[in-house]
């Protein structure tokens, strides 16, 4: 079955230190997402990529780098540098029929 | 910008009860719109969809109409489960272009809790 994986499902990270979050899609959609959800709050966009190759930044890319080296992967570094990194990742995808959403990473900064 | 608002939660109610989530947004012309559910500790799920004014979108007995004139897209559902219990997202988003696709703008979420 298609589909979108992220890895791993919870993550804990040690403050100062970068943190890599995976998410692979086998469903040949050319456009691929990362949103951050925090508590009680709405989803907001990271970075998004229409294109291998290309990405462009999203509402609060301030900490966060990608790279978009094959259509099917798309991994969201969290650096030292995001101040509040605690927070629900969730990777997306999408076509001209919709999108399709992963599982979503928790990380926690201890 | 695109800005969607769904009113807040956490809506409580009884099982078979009557559900509705307002929801309204403003963009430029003319969005498709969406709603979301997301299940605990899971990503989130497309539950319905509409792309043009006066389109209903309805799913799992879940319905929501496009409203131009009011720009609006509340969810309704006429009697709920205790599955039902969840964070509802409504959403927007423009035309896809191609195979390029376009960013969801999203609501803050709505929990909704249902008691047997």
């Amino acid at each position: 079955d298609g589909g979108i994986t992220q890895s791993p499902k919870y993550l804990f990270r040690k403050e100062g230190q970068n943190v890599t979050l995976s998410c692979e899609q086998n469903l040949n959609h050319d456009a691929m997402y990362w949103y951050r959800q925090d508590p009680g709050q709405g989803l907001r966009l990271i970075y998004y990529s229409q294109i291998v190759n290309d990405f462009q930044k999203g509402d609060i890319a301030e900490g966060y780098s990608v790279s978009r080296e094959k259509k099917e992967s798309f991994p969201l570094t969290v650096t030292s540098a995001q101040k509040n990194p605690t927070a629900f990742y969730l990777c997306a995808s999408s076509s001209v029929d919709g999108y399709t959403f992963g599982s979503g990473t928790r990380l926690t900064v201890v | 910008g695109d800005s969607v608002t769904q009113m807040e939660g956490p809506v409580t109610l009884s099982e078979e009860a009557f559900l509705t989530i307002n929801c309204t947004y403003t963009a430029t012309g003319y969005p498709s719109l969406f709603w979301y559910v997301q299940y605990p500790g899971e990503g989130l799920q497309l539950l319905l969809k509409a792309t043009k004014a006066d389109d209903k979108g309805s799913n799992k007995g879940f319905e929501a109409t496009y409203r131009k004139e009011t720009t609006s897209f509340h969810l309704e559902k006429g009697s709920v489960q205790v599955s039902d219990s969840a964070v509802y997202f409504c959403a927007l988003s423009h035309k896809m272009i191609k195979a390029a696709g376009n960013k969801l703008t999203f609501g803050g979420g709505t929990r909704v809790l249902v008691k047997p």
